[in-house]
């Protein structure tokens, strides 16, 4: 009965590769993001999608590119991963925008 | 700008004494507030939250907060610390945008409970 759920917890590659983390959620939520969180423990929004309509995008490389196949849903696929790309990423529901979001357990990405 | 800063990157309090964590905000309108906090390599859990409904605010674990207007605070508070609320706290403020709302994260308070 887990809410929100992410794939892979951990994850580990090499510079170069293009890698995938999936986010579902059961809440019935209408709205879902993707926020990174840096070795310093500092949490940004990367994306936010609104029925499946992205809304919120902040200035992220071009090598990020989330999608979101349905409201329950929101993947986040990366090209060309770099060194800086090592983060912990956490997916994120809210019931319309503004409201309290719930959070994912988060994906370690660790790029050697 | 809306934005937050969390006074104390670091509080230390004993097993049963009072915990603290400051919060100061900045809006230009009324703003909605959060605290979430983070055990060790585990996600975010919203604490509580205001949303200009009522000023003092309850939330789970026994912590609650106190929306102050005038001193624009949001300070966390809990009158008997526990050693399982060792973990990661987090200030979080709505910033309303025309195709949505964002939260934006303090920096975090690391608090560690003593036996």
């Amino acid at each position: 009965d887990t809410a929100v759920s992410q794939t892979p917890k951990y994850l580990v590659t090499q510079m170069g590769n293009d890698k995938s983390i999936k986010c579902e959620q059961n809440l019935g939520h209408d709205t879902m993001y993707w926020y990174k969180q840096d070795s310093k423990k500092f949490l940004k929004i990367m994306f936010s999608y609104n029925n499946k309509e992205l809304i919120i995008n902040e200035t992220v490389p071009n090598r990020f590119s989330p999608k979101s196949p349905d409201k329950a849903h929101l993947n986040l696929h990366i090209n060309s991963l770099e060194l800086g790309d090592s983060a912990v990423y956490f997916c994120a529901s809210s019931q319309h925008r503004g409201y309290e979001q719930y959070f994912g357990p988060g994906t370690r990405l660790t790029v050697t | 700008a809306q934005s937050v800063t969390q006074l104390d990157s670091h509080v230390s309090v004993s097993e049963g004494t009072p915990v603290l964590l400051r919060c100061n905000y900045s809006s230009s309108y009324s703003p909605s507030l959060f605290w979430y906090v983070q055990h060790p390599n585990k996600g975010l859990q919203l604490l509580l939250k205001y949303t200009s409904a009522a000023t003092l605010v309850k939330g789970i674990n026994g912590f609650e907060a106190e929306f102050k207007k005038s001193e624009t605070s949001f300070h966390l508070t809990k009158p008997s610390a526990h050693m399982s609320d060792a973990a990661e706290y987090f200030c979080v403020v709505t910033i309303r945008e025309e195709y949505g709302n964002k939260l934006v994260f303090g920096a975090g308070t690391i608090l560690r409970v003593k036996s």
